[in-house]
């Protein structure tokens, strides 16, 4: 089974700085595909971004981008110039590529960032 | 108009009573799913479905089951509330395989 594992329960940053969420993942398949979700304190699931394992470029929107290490098993988050509005949980996940009967999602635990004025 | 509608937002149960969270899809997507959020735990999947009647476990379906009669509607029953099941419950949709998924507001069901 697939694990995901976010170390940094809690995280804080500065309004207009970057920050980095850190994201580890355990598997045997060369075939899948990793997300970061945001949650807001209104409770909605956010894709904020998407990669597919076979592509080698790193995935951006916008003042979000990843940093993709398949070799390390590592998909780290970056926001640049962070907003008020950036404050939020947010979720790494992982989805195998093979599955056809639909393709579940295996989050992490969660990062809560603080974006401070 | 929303595209993924969870109903109700909010519920308080009693212990040993039975419960349904419904999930309607306005998407057309074939793949629908049943999340549960807990601290420290992330969103843990509870059942799927991958069409009309085609529904299949998750890692935490115990004392859940499920029912899929039509595109749209995905519903999630607890047949017998206990405090365990007290969380945050979350649907979702996928068009495809490898697509991102869409998600429902949450219901938020407490158990007394």
């Amino acid at each position: 089974a697939q694990t995901v594992t976010q170390s940094q329960p809690e995280m804080s940053v500065q309004e207009a700085e970057t920050v980095t969420l850190s994201c580890t993942y355990d598997t045997s398949e060369n075939n899948y595909y990793l997300f970061w979700y945001k949650q807001p304190p209104s409770r909605q699931m956010i894709l904020v971004i998407r990669q597919e394992a076979y592509k080698q470029q790193n995935a951006t929107e916008n003042r979000f981008s990843v940093n993709f290490q398949k070799a390390a098993k590592s998909f780290s988050l970056k926001i640049s110039d962070s907003q008020l509005g950036d404050t939020a949980m947010y979720f790494c996940a992982f989805m195998n590529g093979w599955e056809t009967s639909g393709s579940r999602l295996t989050f992490g635990e969660g990062t809560q960032l603080t974006v401070n004025p | 108009d929303a595209g993924i509608t969870q109903s109700p937002r909010h519920k308080v149960t009693e212990t040993g009573t039975p419960v349904t969270l419904r999930c309607h899809q306005t998407e057309n997507h074939r793949y629908m799913y049943w999340y549960r959020q807990d601290p420290g735990h992330g969103l843990r999947l509870i059942h799927y479905s991958y069409g009309v009647k085609d529904t299949d476990k998750g890692e935490v379906s115990d004392g859940y089951s499920v029912s899929r009669s039509k595109t749209e509607d995905f519903l999630l029953t607890l047949e017998s509330a206990t405090s365990s099941q007290t969380s945050v419950y979350f649907c979702a949709t996928q068009k495809g395989t490898g697509d991102g998924y869409t998600f429902g507001s949450g219901t938020r069901l407490t158990v007394v």
